[in-house]
Formats: C-alpha cells, structure tokens, sequence
C-alpha cells in the first residue's frame, strides 16, 4: 500500500510570495495532520484536521491555514513567506482522529530567498 | 515545549541490543508515550507506543516505569540501518486527536 504521498518533494520561493504544499493520506486514514522541522530541531505541530475538520492548531501565525477535501487529502498554505519559514514541512495522516499512530510522509523542502 | 528529556547522542555496536532512555516525569495519566525515528532527509517513523505497560512489536520493546515517569526503547539486535534519530514522545490530548510535541531527540550511531 502507498503511505502518505507528498507534493512537491522541494520547493524555492521568494520572501513574500506564498507557497501551497499537498498531501495524500493513506488510503482509509481519515485525519492529516502538518508538522513543521527547522533544520536541527525536531518538528513541530501546525495542524490536524479530521473529517474535514480543524481540531488542533498549533503556535504558528495566522500566515499558515490548511484545510481538507471530502477525499481526505489536505492543503497547507503558506502567505507572506519569510526566511525563517524555510524548513521540512511534514505531512501525517492516522487512522482517526482520536489517538490511532501517525504516520508521516518524507516531507516537502521548503527554501524561502 | 517538549516534555521528554533523552541524551543528545549514543553509540551501539551491530548486533547488540541498543537500550535509548527517555524520562518524562510530567506526564498525565492519559498520556501516552510514542517512540518513532527519524533517518536523514525522511519523514519520522512510528516504532511503538504504550500507556503503562511494556509493548513489544516486530521493530522493538518499550519498557515503561511503573510510576511512568520514564521509559526506555529497546532494539534487539541493532543494524546499521537502526542508524537514525531517535525521538520519545508524550502524545498530548490523545483523545482529542491529540499532538505530537518532539524534543531533539536522541541521535543513535550503530558502529561495525
């Protein structure tokens, strides 16, 4: 079975421009979740959405908004863009929304300049 | 903030078992501990998790302390692919789909 699927695998984008990242869950996984690594540094969490659904946001800016489609595929989005928010962008997807592992895809690379 | 405390590094050597402690004295009775690793330029991988007692699966065991306030993956037979980034987890708000809040993780090196 395919695990979670990530697009684009790198991406450079200039400051203040602003960048749309995807991902596909595993098939039957109803809930995604957006994490964040700074290089160095162990990710950190963004988002989780279940059933198309907000249920956790984490402490970033309003700058970054996600959402999910009926096919539980998700969308994080980025405005603004500043250097520091150059990092791996991870993408999770688990089983339901209460608890079940997450299992993360190999992440996007983004290089803001 | 995180609330593990792991070593920043340690080494094993190829075959033996590579035993990686993590404390987590702050942890709620409904919180449970998540093992996964991290190897260069790939996503985490999920190991195992437990509440309060020892886990066993094909990957490895966690021996969780019977007051939880920490616990300790165990790799039996360590390869050089074991070679990763090493992060214990407290999984925050479980029942509410709860979060994932990593520390730095410990770095493992499995040597010939």
């Amino acid at each position: 079975d395919a695990g979670v699927t990530q697009s684009p695998t790198h991406l450079i984008k200039t400051r203040g421009q602003h960048v749309t990242l995807r991902c596909s869950p595993i098939s039957g996984h109803k809930s995604v979740s957006w994490y964040q690594q700074v290089l160095g540094q162990g990710p950190q969490f963004i988002f989780q959405y279940y059933e198309k659904e907000e249920r956790g946001r984490g402490n970033f800016p309003d700058r970054f908004s996600a959402r999910q489609f009926p096919n539980y595929s998700s969308e994080l989005n980025v405005n603004a863009l500043l250097l520091g928010d150059s990092a791996l962008y991870l993408c999770a997807s688990s089983l339901t929304g209460d608890g079940t592992p997450l299992h993360f895809g190999n992440g996007t690379r983004l290089t803001v300049t | 903030d995180a609330k593990t405390t792991q070593p920043p590094s340690m080494d094993c050597a190829e075959g033996r078992a590579a035993n990686l402690p993590c404390n987590h004295s702050t942890i709620s009775g409904n919180e449970y501990v998540y093992w996964y690793r991290q190897i260069h330029s790939q996503g985490p991988q999920y190991i195992i998790h437990g509440l309060k007692n020892n886990e066993t699966n094909e990957m490895a065991s966690l021996i969780i302390t019977e007051d939880r306030k920490s616990s300790t993956l165990i790799l039996p037979h360590a390869t050089l692919r074991d070679t990763a980034v090493y992060y214990c987890i407290v999984r925050v708000g479980y029942n509410q789909g709860g979060k994932l809040i990593f520390g730095q993780g410990t770095e493992l090196s499995v040597k010939p």
